[in-house]
């Protein structure tokens, strides 16, 4: 299965600090994605990135939060100030090139996000 | 909007008994549909997928899935599982146009007893 890598895996911060998740996707691709999944709570979409550009973003992505792809390899999610409410594990997502336009998703192993 | 629910969050039972995973959705167009299972510890794997086809989909380690158009389900099966199976299982669909975001249902908790 394709790899996606995501780094760290476990972040602590505390309320109000500014936290950066990185995503190393798999390679050549266009699209990702970031995803999160609150403790007991199903995963949810948060932005989808094609191209280098945000494509659609959920209303749990607000002016809190942005995506990068900085180095054109890996890709970050910021979390300008957190709150004790974005506790969650966060996903990285990339599809399998030449795949139905790649429509099967990757996920990375997460990054688990503790606000104090 | 688009929705998934899977009905049952909390499953037991027995090596070799026979598993099914209900797994419904809600949305009006075409969708792709996945089965992924999370090991403790691990990442989302993917166990299987739908696009189109024959409805009866079989994945890795012994799983299929039946997609019912009719019934918009999605049930994963396998006709015997073991202790490794142990895990929590997501459904997941996305539109077939767009960003193909995906959108999980709520996942349900496999234990497996040896």
């Amino acid at each position: 299965e394709p790899e996606v890598t995501q780094t760290p895996s476990h972040q602590v911060t505390q309320m109000g600090q500014e936290v950066i998740l990185r995503c190393v996707p798999i390679s050549n691709h266009l699209y990702f994605y970031w995803y999160r999944q609150i403790l007991g709570q199903k995963v949810e979409f948060l932005v989808s990135f094609y191209n280098n550009e945000i494509s659609e973003k959920s209303e749990i992505f607000d002016d809190q939060f942005s995506v990068e792809r900085p180095d054109g390899s890996n890709f970050t999610l910021k979390i300008r100030s957190t709150k004790l409410e974005d506790s969650a594990m966060y996903f990285c997502a990339s599809p399998k090139g030449g795949d139905r336009a790649g429509v099967t998703q990757y996920f990375g192993p997460g990054t688990r996000l503790t606000v104090l | 909007a688009q929705s998934v629910s899977q009905h049952n969050h909390h499953v037991i039972l027995s090596e070799a008994a026979s598993l099914e995973l209900g797994c419904n959705y809600s949305y009006g167009g075409t969708v792709n549909l996945f089965w992924y299972v999370q090991y403790p510890g691990q990442h989302l794997q993917l166990l299987l997928k739908y696009f189109s086809g024959d409805p009866l989909v079989k994945g890795i380690k012994g799983f299929e899935a039946e997609f019912i158009k009719s019934k918009f389900s999605f049930n994963l099966r396998k006709p015997s599982v073991q202790w490794s199976d142990t895990a929590e299982y997501f459904c997941a669909v996305s539109t077939t146009s767009g960003t193909y975001k995906y959108i999980f249902g709520t996942g349900t908790r496999l234990k497996v007893l040896a």
